[in-house]
């Protein structure tokens, strides 16, 4: 089925740990996003990609770093992981004509 | 960049009153208008959008007005439920490039 796969969905780590949030969309989509959500609050661009090889930083200055190998996959890396970084993340993908699409999101917990 | 603006935060409605989330933004050249439904946990999914060259749409319950002019867009839901309960986000962008949302309204329907 043609979806935005996120995993882990929930990761609990210590502080200092390097992470690695993986992405991966099979709906043909060339342009993908990272966002950060607290729980309700408001959606927060980190990252974008309109193609491969192709990364910007989004509105929210961000610690994490991003990479666009291949068109379906768009991994978020965090290298040294902190508290604040607590939070939920949505990756997210879009083409031409049509509305930006989700994934079910990562639940990510620095203790 | 696209500054967009949400109202209200959060909306109290009595079940089966009709419920009015309005969005404005600031760049003419803003050509696509999506809403978002939020459940609890869960990822945004697409309810409602609307394009540049429309007035209005409507799916049942649910319709979004545009003002080009004014520059703001609406949600209106009629006859509410309590599963409307939610957040809903607005959202705005230009050719399907960056995705700009609101902050959200926590919608809250009483039974």
């Amino acid at each position: 089925e043609a979806d935005i796969y996120q995993t882990p969905r929930y990761l609990v780590i210590g502080t200092g740990k390097k992470i690695t949030l993986e992405c991966s969309q099979t709906m043909g989509h060339d342009k993908m996003y990272w966002y950060q959500q607290d729980p309700g609050m408001e959606l927060h661009l980190i990252h974008y990609s309109y193609g491969v090889n192709s990364t910007e930083k989004g509105d929210l200055s961000s610690e994490s770093t991003v990479s666009r190998i291949r068109t379906e996959h768009f991994p978020l890396t965090l290298e040294s992981a902190r508290p604040s970084h607590t939070s939920q993340y949505l990756c997210a993908s879009t083409l031409l004509g049509n509305t930006i699409y989700f994934g079910e999101g990562s639940w990510l917990t620095v203790v | 960049g696209e500054n967009v603006e949400q109202h209200p935060s959060t909306l109290s409605v009595q079940e089966g009153d009709s419920a009015v989330i309005k969005c404005t933004y600031s760049d003419s050249a803003s050509n696509y208008f999506p809403w978002y439904k939020q459940e609890l946990g869960k990822r945004p999914q697409l309810i409602i959008d609307i394009r540049s060259n429309v007035g209005e749409k409507k799916d049942q319950r649910i319709a979004v007005t545009l003002n080009k002019t004014a520059k703001h867009f609406s949600l209106h839901i009629t006859e509410t439920q309590p599963e409307d309960s939610a957040v809903y986000f607005c959202a705005v962008t230009y050719n399907f490039n960056k995705f700009y949302f609101g902050s959200g309204t926590k919608l809250n329907v009483k039974p």
